[in-house]
């Protein structure tokens, strides 16, 4: 079976500082995708970064980043500057780069609940 | 918000009962997938349709079943009802199959089932 794997159920972090979320996944495919969404109370589920398996460069979106280290099968999230409204669920998840093979679905983690301290 | 829209947003029935959670995808996506988030479980993909066809299952019960309408709405409906189905339903459309450049999943707001 194809896992996702977040060691971490609950990080803490001061406002302003840098957080980095843990994820590791089990693959047999050699190109995939991988995802980080984030879940707010509200239960909205909101996409924050993408990476492509044969793109070495990680992906960054604004205060979001990734490390991405494909041979140890690695997939961690840095946030900087720390914002009150990154308080939320985080997911790491991993998708197909092609479809077919009846695993179109993405697979998720457990997830990591994300605090930020004022 | 997401441009999915999944109705109704909360659902209450009894152990045995049958109930249909809706779902539009955005408009010109026309994968829909269906994904369960509960206590124990966490998010699961259950089917994906595209076009109106069944493209991908996952981890579906056989109680569960799905369908894709010409108008690429589709409803999930889920029959005999267990207290452990009660969990947050998920709907999320993308433009075309899985993996692509652009094709990332956009998630609706969910269905709150509870069964009691």
């Amino acid at each position: 079976a194809q896992t996702v794997t977040q060691s971490q159920p609950e990080m803490s972090v001061q406002e302003a500082e840098t957080v980095t979320l843990s994820c590791t996944y089990d693959t047999s495919e050699s190109d995939y995708y991988l995802f980080w969404y984030k879940q707010p109370p509200s239960r909205q589920m909101i996409l924050v970064i993408r990476q492509e398996a044969y793109k070495q460069q990680n992906a960054t979106e604004n205060r979001f980043s990734v490390n991405f280290q494909k041979a140890a099968k690695s997939f961690s999230l840095k946030i900087s500057d720390s914002q009150l409204g990154d308080a939320a669920m985080y997911f790491c998840a991993r998708g197909p780069k092609y479809s077919g093979g009846g695993a179109d679905g993405l697979t998720f983690g457990k997830g990591t609940h994300l605090i930020i301290q004022p | 918000d997401s441009g999915v829209t999944q109705t109704p947003k909360h659902l209450i029935t009894a152990t045995g009962q049958r109930v249909t959670l809706r779902c539009s995808p955005r408009s010109g996506d026309l994968s829909v997938y269906w994904y369960q988030q509960s206590l124990d479980q966490g998010l699961q993909f259950l089917i994906q349709y595209y076009n109106g066809e069944e493209r991908a299952k996952g981890n579906i019960l056989e109680r569960f079943s799905a369908q894709q309408f010409p108008d690429l709405h589709s409803e999930l409906n889920l029959s005999s009802l267990e207290l452990g189905d009660s969990a947050l339903y998920f709907c999320a459309s993308s433009v075309g199959l899985a993996g692509g450049a652009h094709n990332e999943q956009f998630f609706g707001p969910g269905t709150r089932l509870t069964v009691l």
